[in-house]
């Protein structure tokens, strides 16, 4: 079992719909929870952290977090085909050692479609 | 601030030869972060350090692998010598405080072993 596990997708929606994006982890002592945006030929960059379980909004994006369930998710409201991107969830873990780090899923590729 | 640098961008090279990555982390962030990036295993940690100190090397490949930070503003990834298997996106990353603070990613060196 990976540690992070993401449909790679494609995620396929038209312009204006709500893309949501699913991540599942096995670390129960997990605490922190990033998804990260990451355009074709480019770095990874920040969108979203979340520790506490429940939502939490920013502009478009809500992120979910569900400790119980082990799964994080990503929705992007009204989106748009700038947000065609392949989406990383990361989350830290301590498994095997003392120190956290994070682990990344494979991530999920979307296409929003005009 | 200018963000993490990474150098060179791009590079070329033959099985055998050594290949030498360079970092420069975001000033004041206390921890920098080697990745390697591929379709197959997606982002991968390689090696971490705090102030300077490696803290987990456990993603390192193998001993023709080498990463060290004489100082906080600059940390080098060695292979000595390179495979073709070793072609792949290396990104170096910094956070601040913590490794389980937000990371910031530079642009990233594609390694391309002939």
């Amino acid at each position: 079992q990976k540690e992070v596990e993401q449909n790679s997708g494609p995620l396929s929606v038209p312009e204006g719909a709500i893309a949501s994006l699913n991540c599942t982890y096995s670390d129960r002592g997990s605490q922190s929870f990033f998804w990260y945006r990451q355009y074709s030929g480019k770095s990874p960059e920040l969108i979203m952290f979340i520790y506490s379980n429940g939502d939490k909004e920013d502009g478009r994006f809500t992120a979910q977090l569900n400790k119980a369930s082990q799964y994080v998710s990503l929705l992007i409201r009204d989106s748009q085909p700038s947000d065609s991107a392949t989406y990383l969830c990361a989350v830290t873990t301590l498994r095997g050692s003392n120190t956290g780090k994070l682990i990344f899923g494979q991530g999920t590729t979307l296409q929003v479609k005009p | 601030d200018a963000g993490v640098i990474q150098s060179p961008r791009h590079e070329v090279t033959e099985m055998g030869q050594e290949v030498t990555l360079r970092c420069k982390p975001i000033s004041g962030h206390d921890y920098l972060f080697w990745y390697r990036q591929t379709m197959m295993r997606g982002l991968e940690l390689l090696i971490y350090f705090n102030n300077n100190v490696p803290i987990d090397d456990s993603g390192m490949p193998e001993d023709r692998f080498s990463a060290k930070m004489p100082n906080a503003s600059f940390s080098t990834l060695k292979i000595q010598p390179s495979e073709p298997r070793d072609s792949a996106v290396y990104f170096c990353a910094s956070s601040f405080r913590a490794e389980t603070d937000t990371q910031y990613f530079g642009p990233g060196t594609r390694l391309t072993v002939l």
